[in-house]
């Protein structure tokens, strides 16, 4: 089973600042790996697949990067709405999930 | 508009058995790969069975045996049939699409159920 590593465990910052999540395999996923918001009591939401594209209606604050074993989603500019938590997800072996980042203010 | 509409969730006791059922709209469920994720309230996302295009089904390791995936395709609907029940199944059960029609069983979920809750107690 391929292992995800979410840094940090919880992120404190606000609105207007820039955040930066991280997403660490145990072995490569190469670029397949996503990444979801979800808000308490809805379920996850997929903001970006494959390493760096944008679901569709996403806002182009949210940015993903990375291959092989190392990941990042960025938002570059934070809104109210953006504080939830945060997982990331790979798909090159059955699907393992990170354990999460809280973003909070 | 692409929705999953979940049910058939509730309270169990250890060793019995429930179905969930997802019933789709927007899209022919039989032409994407379709999953079942569950999450105990307040931890984690966890993968527990996924079915390909080709009806090829895949279970996470502590539900083998005991679970099963299943579709209807003149209903489009997914079931999950769950058998002997244990404490440790108890969780929020998502049901969940592939984000792109292909072959490949593993991957992205672009759009979720809204969970239904499994409680697995005496």
């Amino acid at each position: 089973e391929i292992v995800l590593t979410q840094s940090p465990a919880t992120l404190s910052l606000s609105p207007g600042e820039r955040a930066t999540l991280s997403c660490w395999a145990s072995q490569s996923v190469s670029s397949y790996l996503a990444w979801y918001q979800q808000k308490t009591g809805q379920p996850p939401r997929l903001l970006i697949y494959d390493a760096s594209n944008r679901a569709t209606g996403i806002p182009d604050r949210f940015s993903g990067s990375g291959s092989g074993t190392d990941f990042t989603l960025t938002i570059s500019s934070l809104e109210p709405e953006d504080f939830a938590v945060y997982y990331c997800q790979q798909r090159i072996d059955s699907p393992t999930f990170g354990q999460g980042t809280k973003l909070e203010i | 508009e692409v929705q999953l509409l979940q049910s058939g969730g509730g309270l169990v006791q250890p060793g019995g058995s429930l179905r969930l059922s997802c019933v789709a709209s927007g899209f022919t469920l039989r032409t994407y790969a379709m999953y079942w994720v569950r999450q105990i309230p307040g931890k984690g996302l966890q993968y527990v069975s996924g079915m390909s295009i080709s009806g090829n089904s895949y279970y996470a390791d502590a539900v083998k045996g005991r679970f099963t995936i299943s579709r209807d395709n003149l209903m489009n609907t997914l079931y999950l049939h769950m058998n002997n029940l244990r404490a440790e199944d108890t969780a929020l059960y998502y049901c969940a699409k592939r984000r792109d029609a292909s072959s490949n069983l593993w991957g992205h979920f672009d759009y979720w159920g809204q969970g239904i809750l499994v409680t697995v107690s005496s």
